[in-house]
């Protein structure tokens, strides 16, 4: 299976600002998919990065507030825009190198925001 | 949108069989059942998956019901560590999967 990277680990941020969430995966793969998970709740996808195409988001999400990047085969990041309190969340990063493996999920960001 | 439908908790004695029931009574013919666990503060962790027959990999044991609606993951000699919450999704020929509100696993010494 995939090794994902993913950072910041956590952060403590101050409403209003934005932050960009980093996914690096050890070997090429078609396909990142971006969650979050709010305290005390399951998983929610927010979106699917394909590399070289726009990302295509779930009801209830929207570019501007969470625009992804996918500029090749091992990286993306998610961005947090205009956070508020009710962002504070975990965000992970999920990847499928093989499909009889399912998907390999990155240790998330934990982000409080303040 | 999740098609699956688990129980919020679960207990079980250290050393014993550990029964995880999932219902997916939608499911279709080509979709496969997944089974993840969450370890708190962790990323989900790939345990299992099956299409139609039983499965059993080092983790765990997936067992499928004949008409498909319904599985059960067995941890077959649980311990603290399998401590965790368990999720079932269905997934279909598309790659998304969706989370459903899973089974929190307390294993007791």
């Amino acid at each position: 299976s995939a090794v994902i990277s993913q950072k910041p680990s956590r952060d403590i941020c101050q409403r209003g600002t934005s932050l960009t969430i980093q996914c690096q995966v050890d070997s090429q793969v078609t396909m990142m998919f971006w969650y979050r998970q709010q305290p005390g709740q399951s998983l929610t996808l927010i979106a699917t990065a394909n590399q070289g195409s726009e990302a295509t988001y779930e009801s209830g999400f929207v570019i501007d507030k969470f625009p992804i990047s996918r500029p090749n085969l091992t990286f993306s990041t998610l961005t947090v825009s205009n956070m508020s309190p009710e962002d504070s969340s975990i965000y992970l990063c999920s990847v499928a190198v093989d499909r009889s493996y399912g998907y390999t999920f990155g240790s998330g960001t934990r982000l409080t925001v303040v | 949108d999740a098609k699956t439908t688990q129980p919020p908790s679960m207990d079980c004695a250290e050393g014993r069989a550990a029964n995880l029931p999932c219902n997916h009574s939608t499911i279709s013919g080509n979709e496969y059942v997944y089974w993840y666990r969450q370890i708190h503060s962790q990323g989900p962790q790939y345990i299992i998956h099956g299409l139609k027959n039983n499965e059993t990999n080092e983790m765990a044991s997936l067992i499928i019901t004949e008409d498909r609606k319904s599985s059960t993951l067995i941890l077959p000699h649980a311990t603290l560590r399998d401590t965790a919450v368990y999720y079932c999704i269905v997934r279909g020929t598309g790659n998304q999967f969706y989370f459903g509100t899973g089974t929190s696993l307390t294993v007791i010494p």
